[in-house]
């Protein structure tokens, strides 16, 4: 059975940083693309990077591009995301998920999502 | 353009057929992803590619793509389709990203 299990909730005050985590299971993670997304509270979905852990190529919204950094760990099965100095405006539910369909890029299986808190 | 517009809220009858439209450059050269998003859980892939559907999505769910849109069409709604539902495409300028529409919030009346 496919897995993705996404690491707790987070209360931060700005400036400071953050990494949170996505661990996969019952799939071959090192050679399956996975994506952060992000949803500020009420608003829709927005599509932020995403990572092929084999070789680390990363892709980036320009909207996210030095905003956050992804990257990923295939000898734990774990991706990451991470920011080294938070703002109120990243406060948000984060989600991973993985491209299982070989012939395009969709992220058709989904993490439970981190949610994230930035308040001083 | 990266842009992805679609219209914000549209409601259907049970058991009648709704079509909810994606309008956006990048269609004209990639299909959209459709994804269904219920209150307090994780998007769920509905349908992508020219019309696929992933395994264990019902098959009143299907899709198209004619210039610069694409609609998901839900034939015969039911009850538990009321949900958030966006499109999601590859950006045709750099490729190198995706891109979500805004959302519709589809009600089932």
């Amino acid at each position: 059975e496919v897995q993705l299990v996404q690491s707790g909730a987070e209360l931060k005050k700005p400036g400071e940083s953050l990494r949170i985590s996505c661990k996969g299971s019952g799939y071959n993670f090192a050679n399956t693309w996975i994506g952060w997304v992000r949803q500020m509270p009420g608003k829709g979905l927005e599509w932020m990077g995403i990572i092929f852990p084999s070789d680390s190529d990363t892709k980036y919204s320009p909207s996210f591009q030095g905003q956050v950094t992804i990257s990923a760990d295939k000898s734990i099965s774990t991706a990451y995301l991470q920011w080294t100095s938070l703002r109120a405006s990243d406060t948000a539910i984060y989600y991973c998920a993985i491209s299982l369909e070989m012939a395009t890029i969709v992220l058709d299986n989904w993490g439970q999502g981190t949610l994230v808190t930035v308040s001083s | 353009s990266s842009e992805l517009t679609q219209d914000p809220a549209v409601s259907v009858a049970l058991g009648q057929t709704v079509r909810i439209t994606c309008q956006g450059d990048s269609l004209r050269t990639y299909y959209a992803s459709w994804y269904q998003q219920k209150p307090g859980q994780a998007p769920v892939l509905v349908i992508y590619g020219k019309n696929s559907r992933p395994s264990g999505i019902p098959d009143r769910f299907s899709g198209s793509s004619s210039g610069n849109t694409a609609s998901l069409i839900l034939t015969g709604a039911q009850a538990e389709d009321e949900a958030d539902y966006y499109c999601n495409c590859r950006d045709n300028n750099s490729g190198d990203h995706w891109v979500f529409g805004g959302g519709t919030k589809l009600t089932v009346l």
